[in-house]
């Protein structure tokens, strides 16, 4: 059974700060990895994913993330944060087979101070 | 192209009482999935479907919950008999194909937000 583990239900950085959101997977098979961003009162919107090309991914609002097979990691980051970036983000996994779905971690909520 | 629809948006119950949620996928889109998301607790997913077809239902509770995407029509999920702790915001998303590829990636609606009373 696939998982993802995201480590902190809460990250508070200063504006201009890094970001560095955490997730850890688990899986018995290659993964496909994913980012998503929730906005209040939204759904959830595709920030990244991993799809065993690159290992560094790049997606939209200045957003990255690392794939480590080592660390089984595929941890999220962006370099100066944005009062706009104040959101829920969920890091998840699928198999990549026909009749997969995608699992989501617990979510994390980032807060950008002034 | 408008996006994923669900309604209504927000949903209230009285204990006993039946709650359908509605879910139109992008145009297009064939595979719909239902999620349901608990305060603290991130998405959960409950039912894959495709056309007139369940293809997983594994995170569906046993009893009082059911769902379906007709040939023709919204995928509706419905639960009977709501209790409180049914309480919670249920996602629906979509997507054109099957699942695994690089292409794989989901459209998710707004949300339906069940209160029970």
């Amino acid at each position: 059974a696939q998982s993802v583990t995201q480590l902190g239900s809460h990250v508070s950085v200063s504006e201009g700060a890094l970001v560095l959101l955490r997730c850890n997977y688990s899986s018995s098979v290659p993964p496909y990895l994913f980012w998503y961003v929730q906005y209040p009162n939204q759904g959830l919107q595709l920030l990244l994913k991993y799809t065993s090309a690159a290992t560094l991914v790049k997606g939209i609002n200045g957003f990255e993330a690392e794939f480590k097979k080592s660390e089984t990691s595929f941890h999220l980051t962006k370099p100066s944060a944005h009062m706009s970036d104040a959101a829920e983000y969920f890091c998840a996994v699928s198999d990549g087979g026909s009749a997969s779905k995608i699992i989501f971690g617990s979510g994390t909520r980032l807060s950008i101070r002034p | 192209n408008a996006g994923v629809m669900q309604n209504p948006r927000h949903l209230v119950r009285r204990r006993g009482q039946e709650a359908r949620l509605r879910c139109s996928p992008m145009k297009g889109h064939s595979h719909v999935y239902w999620y349901r998301q608990l305060p603290e607790e991130g998405l959960k997913f409950m039912v894959y479907l495709q056309k007139e077809n369940i293809i997983d239902e594994s995170g569906m509770p046993k009893e009082r919950f059911s769902a379906e995407f007709p040939k023709e029509g919204p995928s509706i999920l419905r639960i009977q008999q709501v209790v409180r702790g049914d309480s919670a915001a249920y996602f629906c998303a979509s997507s054109p194909g099957p699942p695994g590829g690089a292409n794989e990636k989901l459209f998710f609606g707004s949300g339906t937000q069940l209160s029970v009373l």
